[in-house]
């Protein structure tokens, strides 16, 4: 069956735009997580989804930053007023339920550079 | 603060080397570890470790966790060049929250 699917694959941006990354998850899947990984780092967490509600965004660096899946399927995470720093390459996973009972499946990433 | 360690950071061995990755992990309630294979972006499942003490095999690749010292091992027997990748640690914390180390970068040679 079809995995994870994020898009686009790649985005160039310059300093100050909005961008918006999208994320597909496995049908049926209830919880959804978004993470961002930098050059020699592990996935490092931004936000989690139970369904359509945002359950722990604690991982959020600043209120630049936000997400949405307002169908409980797919979900954007929302960049305003990008900045260098924010550049990495952001990971979508989805699990059938948010316990510690079931393992993540990870897309293929959307890697992100801000100029 | 809930952290994830792993060691080597990164290691260089030969086809047929059999190799040994660590994880240590300090988290406020544990549920769970998990060892992930990153070779372009993203991360494959190999193995999920709830019991301390019991070995996952998976051909050549096997993993026990070790609930009394906080760790877990990844081994892998006769590398190849195709095992080469980051190998990414996990721990869940709670319910839901997943916390990654910064992984062991593996290169096999030829």
């Amino acid at each position: 069956g079809a995995g994870v699917s994020q898009t686009p694959s790649n985005k160039v941006t310059e300093k100050g735009k909005y961008v918006e990354l999208r994320c597909d998850p496995i049908s049926g899947h209830t919880a959804l997580y978004w993470y961002r990984q930098s050059l020699g780092q592990g996935p490092e967490f931004l936000i989690y989804f139970q369904g359509t509600g945002a359950a722990d965004d604690s991982g959020l660096p600043n209120d630049r930053f936000f997400a949405v899946r307002p169908e409980g399927s797919v979900s954007t995470l929302k960049i305003q007023r990008t900045e260098r720093g924010d550049s990495a390459v952001y990971l979508c996973a989805s699990s059938l339920a948010g316990t510690s009972g079931y393992e993540q499946y990870f897309g293929p990433g959307t890697r992100l550079t801000v100029t | 603060e809930d952290k994830v360690v792993q060691s080597p950071l990164s290691l260089v061995v030969h086809e047929g080397d059999t190799v040994t990755l660590n994880c240590s992990y300090e988290v406020t309630n544990f549920r769970s570890l998990l060892w992930y294979k990153q070779e372009k972006k993203a991360p494959t499942f190999l193995f999920m470790l709830t019991s301390s003490g019991i070995e996952k095999k998976s051909g050549r690749l096997s993993s026990i966790l070790d609930k009394k010292e906080l760790s877990s091992i990844l081994n892998i027997t006769a590398t190849q060049t195709g095992d080469s990748a980051i190998y990414l640690c996990a721990v869940i914390s709670g319910t839901y929250k997943y916390i990654f180390g910064t992984g062991t970068r593996l290169k096999v040679l030829a």
